[in-house]
């Protein structure tokens, strides 16, 4: 089984911090990906990687950076929290490049922004 | 642009009841996947199943069922005899091949609430 986990299921930071959210794969997957959860707005993708320190920008990349050093983890840096990124966040993985991978999500990370 | 419209935002059975989900999707791609993924209240998207656009059979997954047109663009998920387990927001979702690098296009969700 693909197994996708995230270092925190709940996080609460304060405004102005910097924020760093884990993922780790375990299935040696080529594409790792972070999406945004927001209620009536479905899932947003915000940055994808298909390669050890590559990654493209999504729709919503504004104020987010991502790091991927290793082929399993993909990590999402909030460089300065804001309350508008309250918000849940889904990391996914999939084996390689093409409209028909499945993607492999993680349990997700619930974050509040005071 | 690809685009995926879940109607129902939020549906409510009685258990044993038969309910259907509805997907209506757009894309100018000629080749696409359909997905359906399933959220409990836990958090993780669990994948059900994928689609291409070429195989418009129906599928039936125990009491899972998913029915694809072409010709309304529509790729509906139907859960017989439904459970309490079956509770959770379901996301509907599309791949486009000549829109490339498996991006995935979800719709707003729907909520389902099976009641004992």
């Amino acid at each position: 089984d693909v197994k996708v986990t995230q270092s925190s299921r709940y996080l609460v930071k304060r405004t102005g911090e910097k924020v760093f959210l884990e993922c780790v794969q375990d299935m040696d997957h080529e594409n790792m990906f972070w999406y945004r959860q927001d209620p009536g707005l479905g899932l947003r993708l915000i940055y994808f990687s298909y390669d050890v320190k590559m990654k493209e920008k999504g729709d919503i990349p504004e104020g987010y950076s991502v790091s991927r050093e290793k082929k399993e983890r993909f990590s999402l840096i909030l460089e300065s929290a804001s309350t508008n990124q309250t918000s849940m966040y889904l990391c996914a993985s999939s084996p390689g490049q093409g409209a028909q991978e499945t993607q492999y999500f993680g349990p997700g990370t619930r974050l509040l922004v005071l | 642009a690809q685009k995926v419209t879940q109607a129902q935002t939020e549906i409510s059975v009685v258990e044993k009841e038969d309910v259907t989900l509805d997907c209506v999707y757009e894309t100018r791609d000629t080749t696409y996947y359909l997905f359906w993924y399933k959220q409990p209240p836990s958090g993780e998207l669990v994948f059900l199943i994928r689609r291409n656009s070429f195989d418009e059979q129906n599928e039936i997954s125990g009491r899972y069922s998913w029915n694809f047109q072409k010709s309304t663009s529509s790729f509906n998920f139907t859960i017989t005899a439904s459970q309490v387990v079956d509770s959770a927001v379901y996301f509907c979702a599309l791949s486009g091949v000549e829109t490339g690098a498996n991006n995935l296009f979800f719709g707003t969700g729907t909520r389902l609430t099976v009641i004992p």
